[in-house]
């Protein structure tokens, strides 16, 4: 099966530009998170979905940051614009239902914001 | 608030021992374990979702004490493989329980030949 698919691995783009970050989670899944990994604050959740709708946006840092999932199979995270301080690994990952199961991680997009 | 994890790095000889905690202040309602490798994405190693409980995988187990609040993973013999930082997730309350994670600082392992 594949796993959580995210693009692009890569991002080098320059202060003020508009950053989108695309998730495909895995099939049959119901939860959808969006994290956030720097040296200094560790792994952040930034947003999670259920069923396509989100639940907890409480960990988006500003209204810069904005989160969709448009269906079942897709999301996006986006900066506009985007700051040196956004640089960081931007997780997506994503669970089935119920308590015993865990959460799993796409190999990240790795944002340079210069 | 995140869980606390300790130590915050190790650095063990191929075929020695270690553990990692993970404590928190709250309620542990579960507790996930994951190994990154760097520049890689975080790999679920198990679960554990009762007090009391035990896994293992490969050479690596964990344990939970719900009345302790804290969780404990054992690299036993340890493989070069398991280089890596270990991160321990757990939910912030009963109601987000095996949705929301919040994860620990991580523990840095290196093991050498």
């Amino acid at each position: 099966d594949a796993g959580v698919i995210q693009s692009p691995r890569h991002e080098v783009t320059e202060m003020g530009q508009e950053v989108t970050l695309r998730c495909k989670p895995i099939s049959g899944h119901d939860y959808l998170f969006w994290y956030r990994q720097t040296m200094m604050r560790g792994l952040e959740l930034l947003i999670y979905f259920n069923n396509n709708v989100p639940i907890d946006d409480s960990g988006m840092p500003e209204d810069r940051f904005s989160a969709k999932m448009p269906n079942a199979s897709f999301s996006t995270l986006k900066i506009q614009p985007s700051e040196p301080r956004d640089s960081a690994v931007y997780f997506c990952a994503s669970k089935s239902q119920g308590f015993g199961n865990t959460i799993y991680f796409g190999e990240g997009s790795w944002l340079t914001v210069v | 608030q995140q869980p606390v994890q300790s130590p915050q790095a190790v650095i063990l000889r191929e075929g020695e021992d270690a553990v990692i905690n993970c404590s928190s202040s709250k309620a542990l309602y579960s507790v996930h374990w994951y190994r990154q490798k760097h520049g890689e994405a975080p790999v679920f190693l198990m679960i554990l979702l009762k007090g009391g409980e035990q896994k293992g995988h490969e050479k690596i187990s964990a344990s939970f004490n719900e009345k302790k609040q804290q969780s404990s993973l054992y690299l036993t013999a340890s493989q070069l493989s398991y280089s890596g930082t270990y991160f321990c997730g757990t939910p912030e309350t009963l109601k987000a329980a095996g949705n929301k994670l919040t994860f620990g600082g991580g523990t840095r392992v290196l093991v050498k030949p």
